[in-house]
């Protein structure tokens, strides 16, 4: 299996622009989960999906951050505007019925001028 | 607020010698606990878990547990330089599947 993928794996943009980063969950996996990780505040969950449906989303930050999973192989999360604060690496992680499954994709390096 | 703490380092070890990670959690009814290794760069990776109270050891990699003091550490026997990484502590604070609570991490260096 070719595990969590994300993209892009970089990205360097203007405050005020829209972000958009995308994970794609290893095959079979029920549950996803997206993470921000600064050095200040290390990892935090920011949402999570069961079977495609968001279930907790108390750790997005605010309005301007918005995430979907359309189908069991895809989920966005989209920053709009972005902020300067909003830099950080954001990773994609996905797991089967079980905590001890939970693989991370690659990261996402989000650095927002 | 649901905590895991962990100190943040650096710990420095010469190669060789055991390297003595700790983390503690604030919920009592935790259920799970797991290790993540991260290197500079790269995405956490697991490498224990653990589920009852006692010892849990895979290769060089000890776990331990002791859910009454919401204590858990991870020994690294005969530490080599690869080992350099930051170690973050993970807890299941519900049963099931759901989502980790992960400590800042540890940064720990192996000197060659």
């Amino acid at each position: 299996d070719a595990g969590v993928i994300q993209s892009p794996r970089h990205e360097v943009t203007e405050m005020g622009q829209e972000v958009t980063l995308r994970c794609k969950p290893i095959s079979g996996h029920n549950s996803l989960f997206w993470y921000r990780q600064t050095m200040m505040r290390g990892l935090e969950l920011l949402i999570y999906f069961n079977n495609n449906v968001p279930i907790d989303d108390s750790g997005m930050p605010e309005d301007r951050f918005s995430a979907k999973m359309p189908n069991a192989s895809f989920s966005t999360l989209k920053i709009q505007p972005s902020e300067p604060r909003d830099s950080a690496v954001y990773f994609c992680a996905s797991s089967l019925d079980r905590p001890d499954t939970q693989y991370f994709g690659p990261g996402t390096r989000l650095t927002v001028l | 607020q649901k905590e895991v703490e962990q100190n943040s380092g650096p710990l420095s070890v010469p190669e060789g010698a055991i390297a003595s990670l700790n983390c503690t959690y604030s919920d009592r009814g935790s259920q799970s606990f797991f290790w993540y290794r991260q290197y500079s760069g790269k995405s956490p990776e697991l490498i224990m878990s653990i589920y009852s109270n006692g010892d849990k050891e895979d290769g060089r990699f000890t776990a331990q547990l002791n859910k009454a003091s919401q204590y858990v550490s991870l020994l690294i026997r005969d530490s080599q330089p690869s080992d350099s990484a930051t170690y973050l502590c993970a807890v299941n604070m519900n049963s099931g599947n759901t989502p980790l609570v992960f400590g800042k991490g540890t940064r720990l260096s192996v000197i060659a």
